[in-house]
Order: C-alpha cells, then sequence, then structure tokens
C-alpha cells in the first residue's frame, strides 16, 4: 500500500464548469477527510466520513459542494458551477480508529 | 472552540543551526497536539504527536516537541538542521477523544534553511 492517493492532482476549469475529484485511503481506513487548502493559510476542515457515513460538515461546504463515500473505500467530491475562490489545493486524508491522519498529496483546482 | 497560532510566518536559519518553530493553541478542552510537515507541491506529512503520556515526544527526521499544558505550546525543535529540512510545517489540534473529527491547523511556518 503506497499511501493515500488523489486524482487528478491538477485541473483547471472554466467558471460555472462542475468538477469531481477521488481520493483513494489507504486500505481498511475507515475515517477519510476532506480539507481545502488556499495559499499561505494551513488545512481548512471540509467534511469527513467515518466507513460510508458522512459524520459532520463544515459551514465551508456549501451547498455547490458534495461529497460521498459510497462503499466506504474512496471518497469523492464534486463542486458544482465553481467559481474563481474555489481555486485552492483540495486535500484527503484517511485514518484508522486514533487521531492523526495520512494526507494525499492533494488536488490543485485553478478555475479561470 | 479550537484555534492555533503559529507566531512565525517565516524562519531562516543556517545549516546545522538549531531550530525551534512556535505553536500555541486556544481551546475549552484538552486536546490532541500535531506537527505536520508539507514540501512543496505535496501534500501533508506527520512529524509526530502528543496523545498522552511524556510531554516531549520524539518524531521523525531529528524532530521533537514539548507539551506545555499551563502556557498551551507545542513547540517544535530540531538541534541541528539540514538542506533538506526547507519546507512548511503546520501545527494542528483535534479535541482529546474526539472521535476523529476535524483538525484545526496553524497558518504554517515556513523554515528556509540557508547553506
Amino acid at each position: 500500500d503506497t499511501g493515500v492517493s488523489q486524482d487528478p492532482r491538477h485541473k483547471i476549469t472554466k467558471r460555472g464548469q462542475n468538477v469531481t475529484f477521488r481520493c483513494d485511503p489507504i486500505s481498511e481506513h475507515n475515517r477519510l477527510y476532506w480539507y481545502r487548502q488556499t495559499l499561505g493559510q494551513g488545512p481548512e476542515f471540509l467534511t469527513y466520513f467515518q466507513n460510508e457515513a458522512q459524520l459532520e460538515k463544515s459551514r465551508l461546504l456549501s451547498d455547490r459542494f458534495s461529497a460521498e463515500r459510497p462503499k466506504g473505500s474512496f471518497s469523492t467530491l464534486e463542486i458544482q458551477r465553481t467559481e474563481q475562490g474555489d481555486s485552492a489545493m483540495y486535500l484527503c486524508a484517511s485514518s484508522f480508529l486514533g487521531p492523526g491522519g495520512f494526507f494525499g498529496p492533494g488536488t490543485r483546482l485553478t478555475v479561470l | 472552540a479550537q484555534s492555533v497560532t503559529q507566531l512565525d510566518s517565516q524562519v531562516p536559519v543556517f545549516e546545522e543551526a538549531p531550530v525551534e518553530l512556535r505553536c500555541n493553541y486556544s481551546s475549552s478542552v484538552s486536546v490532541y497536539l500535531f506537527w505536520y510537515v508539507q514540501y512543496p507541491n505535496q501534500g501533508l506529512q506527520l512529524l509526530l504527536k502528543y496523545l498522552s503520556g511524556s510531554t516531549l515526544v520524539k518524531g521523525i527526521n531529528g524532530f521533537e516537541a514539548e507539551f506545555n499544558k499551563s502556557q498551551t505550546s507545542f513547540h517544535l525543535r530540531k538541534p541541528s538542521v539540514h538542506i533538506s529540512d526547507t519546507a512548511e510545517y503546520f501545527c494542528a489540534v483535534t479535541p482529546e477523544g474526539n472521535t476523529g473529527n476535524q483538525f484545526y491547523f496553524g497558518t504554517g511556518t515556513s523554515l528556509t534553511v540557508i547553506p
């Protein structure tokens, strides 16, 4: 197992388009997190799954954002009607039981 | 609510010199504490964490941190830095006993090691 993977690594889109990112956690990790990181800032929590259940969502996660983890394995994060303010690095992390997640390399989104 | 303050946004240091990156937190409950490192265009890598027990925690790459509850601090130290330590460092907390929910990150400290 090589760790948390994310796809794509980079995404450039035009304002108003929809985008979807994928995260594959470390095998058997039951917890999965999505974070957003803008330039010069620390990661900000977006949402958290335990297995397939989405247990917590940040206020940052507007109605245009939706995340799923249908089988408790990989997860997708979709942004509808993208805005320039959505430009950021989207990070996924996974963990098993205790705190302290393993992070993926991130997907860098640029909205033109 | 929890918050994390990293007092120095940029820290330049000469190679083989010691370094301390400062982190203070605010929380109404007990917390677990973490330091992560981020190299350019990469995700975050866990350096070390404090959950309980000894307040001096040793991590990877020769880093260590000391938890000071009275001062609500968790400063990161390394006695002798290398060029390869140049990166962004993030301090983070999560409420103790938390079932695994969100981390609260500081804004990061950019460490630059000068040859």
